[in-house]
């Protein structure tokens, strides 16, 4: 079965950091590039990162750069999010997503994992 | 960096009615333009992508037209099962960032 599994979500104090995993199975981990998006509670979708299929292109929104690290492990099927200095604002499901494009023109997410729930509380 | 405004933030329609969301963006993504269906609970939904072109296994009472700054998501006759939220995003800055719009919550009327 195709399909992305986050984990490693929970409650952190505030300025404490924690490391989000995604399981990929079902497809070829290592053809893709592979995004993180989060989404506040009640709130809408926003992107985070993307890193390209061997890790030589990362990219992270402008708000996050110095504090989230994205990695990869295409040996493992696996995306990693190292997010450091947590505050109540990063509270969110962190969702997992891998791009897919079409012709070379046109790119989206077109796997989504359920989400972790990440929740920055003292 | 370019704004994605949708529009209304709710929308009520009866069923077997259309429903005709709007976004918005602050400067020209051409076509570069996806929609996205999130039910409550569940993970976001490929609808549409390139504006106007269904995903696979998307039912045809969804379509998506549009190109430069304004975009519209149509669905024809509405079912029960299409009550989510609702969302644009633009990869015209590809592979730089995306960005999405706040989002639509469609109701049954």
């Amino acid at each position: 079965e195709v399909q992305l599994v986050e984990s490693g979500g929970g409650l952190v104090k505030p300025g404490g950091s924690l490391r989000l995993s995604c399981a990929a199975s079902g497809f070829t981990f290592s053809s893709y590039t592979m995004t993180w998006v989060r989404q506040a509670p009640g709130k809408g979708l926003a992107w985070v990162s993307s890193m390209s299929p061997t890790g030589s292109y990362i990219y992270y929104a402008d708000s996050l750069k110095g504090r989230f690290t994205v990695s990869r492990d295409n040996a493992k099927n696996s995306l990693y999010l190292q997010m450091n200095s947590l505050s109540a604002e990063d509270t969110a499901v962190y969702y997992c997503a891998r791009e897919d494009s079409k012709a070379s023109r046109h790119w989206f997410f077109g796997l989504w994992g359920r989400g972790t729930l990440v929740t920055v509380s003292s | 960096e370019i704004v994605m405004t949708q529009s209304p933030a709710t929308l009520s329609v009866s069923p077997g009615e259309r429903a005709t969301l709007s976004c918005r963006a602050s400067q020209s993504v051409s076509s570069n333009l996806v929609w996205y269906q999130q039910k409550p609970g569940q993970a976001p939904r490929l609808l549409i992508y390139g504006a106007s072109t269904r995903a696979t296994g998307i039912p045809a009472r969804f379509s998506g037209s549009g190109s430069g700054t304004e975009f519209t998501l149509t669905i024809s006759s509405l079912q029960s099962e299409d009550i989510a939220v609702y969302y644009c995003q633009e990869y015209n800055n590809w592979p730089f960032m995306y960005t999405f719009g706040q989002g639509t919550k469609l109701e049954i009327k």
